[in-house]
């Protein structure tokens, strides 16, 4: 099925330092979401993004929608041990009472204390 | 508020065996999604519910089939089951299909 493009696939940093993820796909959306998934648990939304060119912020984190509809980042600043997890960003183009999400594979994140 | 709520938490079945998979959604979301999430990778769609009304599928064999009751709750089944139909399946709802999802814990699906 299809996926976005997420990158890093992994990342291991210190406790304090700051994240960066990006999402691109070949097509474009009207909506960019940012999820987090704990072990066993399904994915919580963190971010949504509704308009091209959007930024907005959820206390340390930092996602834009891009320009071109077809890309997406997400920044976490000051990490703590508690971010770490999965991240996955999903695009939705939505209307008619539908919208399925498409979903990128995921950045695994691991912080050192 | 109760979140969604999945049903069990974990299976494992005998490969050509029939599975029910059940999802209540949160009290007043009417939409209902159902997605597969096999290890290493981010979730994929399977169907859509809103109203009780099928409003989206995605690239699965008809093997996979799913029904809105009226109370809003899902079932998915899978008929025949795969090794590689092993996996975490989610259950999302809304409140009208479009925005704001919000995910169950899953249920782990185990097929031997």
């Amino acid at each position: 099925g299809q996926q976005l493009n997420q990158s890093p696939q992994s990342m291991f940093i210190q406790e304090g330092e700051d994240v960066s993820m990006n999402c691109t796909s070949s097509s474009i959306f009207n909506t960019w979401l940012w999820y987090k998934q704990d072990p066993g648990e399904g994915p919580v939304l963190l971010i949504a993004l509704y308009k091209a060119g959007e930024l907005t912020s959820n206390g340390r984190l930092t996602a834009q929608f891009g320009i071109t509809r077809k890309d997406s980042f997400l920044n976490i600043s000051a990490s703590i041990p508690s971010d770490v997890g999965i991240y996955f960003c999903a695009g939705q183009n939505y209307g008619g009472s539908q919208g399925n999400l498409i979903f990128g594979k995921g950045t695994k994140l691991s912080v050192k204390p | 508020d109760a979140g969604v709520t999945q049903s069990p938490t974990h299976l494992i079945k005998t490969r050509g065996q029939h599975v029910t998979l059940r999802c209540s959604p949160i009290s007043g979301h009417k939409s209902v999604s159902w997605y597969q999430q096999v290890l290493g990778q981010g979730p994929q769609f399977i169907f859509q519910y809103y109203e009780k009304e099928e409003r989206g599928r995605g690239n699965f064999p008809d093997r996979f089939s799913a029904r809105q009751f009226p109370n809003y709750s899902s079932e998915l089944n899978v008929n025949a089951l795969l090794l590689g139909d092993s996996a975490l399946y989610l259950c999302a709802s809304s409140q009208r299909g479009q925005m704001g999802y919000t995910f169950g814990s899953g249920t782990r699906l185990t097929v031997v």
